[in-house]
This record gives structure tokens, sequence and C-alpha cells, in this order.
């Protein structure tokens, strides 16, 4: 069982806007910064969004990233078949003193 | 730009310990303002973080791994190491190295990753 929660899966349609949840409490997202990272098949993750909403480079600004209270939320603009992958939150917590992640949510570009 | 190899045997026998090293390029480990940090994900399932230890300071881990598991650092050889004691099938899994910025808690740079899988 995650520390995080995410919906296992999402999809969307070419061009559509999908957003993804991630669910905390005030030991984690409540009170640090989100990050999220992609992952295919595969292959090792990827950072994609960090303190929240900060895009490393090369990511496009198609990503963006946000917190309201215990939650935060990645949003995908203008999908594209290659934005098909697994996201995952992660966020430091308190009480484990340590990374937390979410279970991952795979997305399906229809 | 830095870069982070793997590396360990494959198969380890269930109580055994795991050793696995992470081979550390294009930065000095001693200069550079880095947490150290192992991630695995078995097979078909999420990540877990397992630790992350800084040059000269301090060491953090998975409660989880109930004191089973020792990140090392070896600057003078630029790579570093995990081991897992008492290890069982629920250690089986791709064990990803990667770095943690300094007052940061997001992974930014990763290996490619390992498998091992626990069995006799």
């Amino acid at each position: 069982q995650s520390v995080l929660t995410q919906p296992p899966s999402a999809s969307g349609t070419p061009g559509q806007r999908v957003t993804i949840s991630c669910s905390g409490s005030s030991s984690n997202i409540g009170n640090n910064f989100v990050n999220w990272y992609q992952q295919f098949p595969g292959t090792a993750p990827k950072l994609l969004m960090y303190f929240i909403n900060q895009r490393p480079s090369g990511v496009p600004d198609r990503f963006s990233g946000s917190r309201s209270g215990t939650s935060a939320s990645l949003s995908i603009s203008g999908l594209q078949p290659e934005d098909e992958a697994i996201y995952f939150c992660a966020a430091w917590d308190d009480t484990l003193d340590g990374v937390a992640f979410g279970g991952g949510t795979r997305l399906t570009v229809l | 730009q830095l870069q982070l190899q793997e590396s360990g045997p494959g198969l380890v026998k269930p109580s055994e310990t795991l050793s696995l090293t992470c081979s550390v390029s294009g930065a000095s480990m001693s200069t550079s303002k880095y947490y150290w940090a192992w991630i695995r994900q078995p097979p078909g399932k999420g990540l877990e973080w397992i630790g992350s230890a800084y040059y000269g300071g301090n060491t953090y881990y998975n409660p989880s791994l109930k004191s089973r598991g020792t990140i090392s650092l070896d600057t003078s050889d630029n790579h570093f190491s995990l081991k897992l004691t008492s290890v069982t099938a629920a250690d089986s899994a791709v064990y990803y190295c990667a770095t943690i910025p300094e007052a940061a808690s997001y992974f930014d740079n990763w290996g490619q990753g390992t498998v091992v899988t626990v069995s006799s």
C-alpha cells in the first residue's frame, strides 16, 4: 500500500487535457514539495516535475503541476501519443523521514 | 553530465546478502552536493525508496526494510553501494541508483536499473 494515492489508470484522446491526481496527508504533500516522474516500459523513471510546478530542462510546457492542501495534480494539455506512460508522484514524508511514492498512474492515449 | 550505472549479481539466494554498486561518472562524489540514493521497483509494481546517503553526513533508510539495508560511499573510487541482508523473494525487483540535489527531495539523475531475483 503506497503512502500517496493515485488512480491506477487515466486516458485521453490526442489534443485533450488530462489531469492525474495524487492524494496524501499533512506529513507529506501538505507540508513538503511534490515531484512527478514519467516512466516508459522497460526504462528508468525520469524526473518530470519538481518543487510542485517546476519543469526540468527539456520537459514541454504542456506539462504542469499544482498542489492544493494535501493533494497534488499533474496536468497534460494537448495530449500526444508519446505521453503514454506511467506517472508517479512523490514527496518527502516527515513521518517516514524519507521519500514516499504514489502507486503510479498508467496513462493511455486513445 | 553526471551518469550512473548499477552493477551486481542478478540472482541472490534467500537469506543471503544482496550487494549492488553504482558507478558515478561525470562528477566527483566528494565535491558534488548530492545525496546518493537507491530505489527499487518490484515486477509490475510501483517505486519504493530504499535509502539515501550524503557524503560526510546523514544517511536515511526506509523503515520498511527493518534495518536490513546499508548504503556506503566510496569517494576515492567514485561509487556507492547498497547491501541488503536476509533477502526474501519480496526483495526481487529492479534496483535503481539515483541522485538527490542537496536541500531537495527529488531524484534528478537515474541509472538504467539492474534486475535482481531472489531465488534458490
